[in-house]
C-alpha cells in the first residue's frame, strides 16, 4: 500500500519570506499523481498545486512551487512571499494514475503540516 | 466552487445509535468519496464510489456501510455509533481519472458521539 509522509507537524514562517514544507511518499507504480491540498480554520480543503509523475517539470501556481524528485520519492512545496491568508493545515496527497485499473483515483494523505504566518 | 453539499454540517449523538450522513452533488460526477479526518492521520478514506450502486471499501472502512441509488446522493451510515468514530467527516467528487484531475470537497461534517 502507498504511504505519504509529512514529517513536520509544525511550521513558521515571517510574512513575505519564503517556507517549504516537505513531503515523501512510497509506492513501487510509475504513473501517479501528486496533490498538495490547504485547509484554512474554515475546514474547507482547497488544491494548491498538482503534478503528474511522468512530468519532469516542476509545477508552479503562482507563488506555490514544489520541488518533485521522482528518485528520492519527495514532494516538497515551496510558498513565496508568505501572506497571513496562506496560515493553514497543508496536506500533501497521492493518487494513482491511470484512467482504467482499480484505483479509482482514491487518495492517499500525510498527516498534514500546521502552517504559521507571523505578521 | 464545486457543488457539494454535505448534511448536518455538525450533529452530536450517542453511543450505540444510528446516523447517516448525507452527500449531495450538482456536478454530474461520477466518482465520489467518503474520508475522515483524525488530528495525526490526515484524511483516510472510508467508502467510495464509481457509480450508481457500484461502492467499494477504503482503509477504514469497519462500522460504516454506504449507499449510492442516485448519482447525486451518496449516504454513509453508522449502523451502531461508537466514540471512536467521532471525527470530522469529508465528502469528496471527482468526474474522471483523467490525468491529474482533482477531487472536490464538501465542507465537512464534524461528528461528535458521546
Amino acid at each position: 500500500a502507498q504511504t505519504v509522509t509529512q514529517s513536520q507537524p509544525e511550521m513558521s514562517v515571517q510574512e513575505a519570506e519564503t517556507v517549504t514544507l516537505s513531503c515523501t511518499y512510497d509506492t513501487s507504480e510509475s504513473d501517479y499523481y501528486l496533490f498538495w491540498y490547504k485547509q484554512p480554520p474554515s475546514r474547507q480543503m482547497i488544491l494548491v498545486i498538482r503534478q503528474e509523475a511522468y512530468k519532469q517539470q516542476n509545477a508552479t501556481e503562482n507563488r506555490f512551487s514544489v520541488n518533485f524528485q521522482k528518485a528520492a520519492k519527495s514532494f516538497s512545496l515551496k510558498i513565496s512571499d508568505s501572506q497571513l491568508g496562506d496560515a493553514a493545515m497543508y496536506f500533501c496527497a497521492y493518487r494513482e494514475g491511470g484512467a482504467g485499473g482499480t484505483s479509482y483515483g482514491k487518495l492517499t494523505f500525510g498527516q498534514g503540516t500546521i502552517l504559521t504566518v507571523h505578521p | 466552487d464545486a457543488g457539494i453539499t454535505q448534511s448536518p454540517r455538525h450533529k452530536v449523538t450517542e453511543t450505540g445509535t444510528p446516523v447517516t450522513l448525507r452527500c449531495h452533488q450538482t456536478e454530474n460526477h461520477r466518482y465520489m468519496y467518503w474520508y475522515r479526518q483524525d488530528p495525526g492521520h490526515g484524511l483516510r478514506l472510508i467508502h467510495y464510489s464509481y457509480g450508481v450502486k457500484d461502492t467499494d471499501k477504503g482503509e477504514v472502512s469497519d462500522g460504516y456501510s454506504v449507499s449510492r441509488s442516485k448519482t447525486e446522493d451518496f449516504l454513509l451510515t453508522l449502523e451502531s455509533a461508537t466514540s471512536s468514530q467521532t471525527s470530522v467527516y469529508f465528502c469528496a467528487i471527482s468526474a474522471t481519472m483523467e490525468r491529474a484531475q482533482p477531487q472536490h470537497f464538501g465542507d465537512g461534517t464534524r461528528l461528535s458521539i458521546l
